[in-house]
């Protein structure tokens, strides 16, 4: 099975601050990578899938980038609403796992 | 507009069985792989399985392996899992979702307690 890490697990960061999460994969997956943000009580809103394509009607300030085993969430300049937790899924090979998330916080 | 909406869960013992259902609408589903996904109280994303379009291929995450089967009824628009053999490690949020991950359901809980 192929593990993906997240770094950091928690980041503290404020309105206007550039913000980059990590996802590392245990062995390549090509660009077969997803980033989700997700809300308390919310079901995960899709960001970012191919590794850097910008679902629709997601704003330009999130970018993804990488591809093999190492990826990168860039939030540009972090608003409000930003604050969530983020994830990254491998869509490579099943089982198709999760990381285990980086919740972004003030 | 998209809709997934998902039902069936509940409380049940260890050792019983739940169906979960997942009712789409907006889009042409048929043509869709679907996932389960769920997630445990206070932890993250767990992919559990997916069943392609046409109902060819069906995956399962090991912890559920031989307690849970996908299936798919694409004349009614509605995807299920049928669970098993539950266990309290089984409690979570279940959503259903597209197997992209641009469609998802608002989640159901499923807790299994005596």
């Amino acid at each position: 099975d192929i593990q993906l890490t997240q770094s950091p697990s928690f980041l503290s960061a404020s309105v206007g601050d550039r913000v980059t999460i990590t996802c590392r994969a245990s062995q390549g997956i090509s660009s077969y990578l997803a980033w989700y943000q997700q809300k308390p009580g919310k079901a995960p809103k899709l960001l970012i899938y191919d590794a850097s394509t910008l679902q629709s009607g997601v704003p330009s300030r999130f970018s993804g980038s990488g591809s093999g085993t190492e990826f990168t969430l860039t939030i540009s300049s972090l608003q409000p609403e930003d604050f969530a937790t983020y994830y990254c899924q491998q869509l490579n090979s099943y089982p198709q796992t999760f990381g285990q998330g980086t919740k972004v916080e003030v | 507009e998209v809709q997934l909406l998902e039902s069936g869960g509940g409380l049940v013992q260890p050792g019983g069985s739940l169906r979960l259902s997942c009712a789409a609408s907006g889009f042409s589903f048929n043509n869709f792989a679907m996932t389960w996904v769920r997630q445990a109280p206070g932890t993250g994303l767990e992919w559990v399985s997916t069943i392609t379009g046409s109902s060819g291929g069906t995956y399962y995450a090991d912890s559920v392996k031989g307690r849970f089967t996908i299936s798919r009824d694409n004349s009614k628009n509605t995807l299920y899992l049928q669970m098993n053999s539950l266990r309290a490690e089984d409690t979570a949020v279940y959503y259903c979702a597209s197997r992209r991950g641009d469609y998802w359901g608002q989640g159901t809980l499923v807790t299994v307690s005596s």
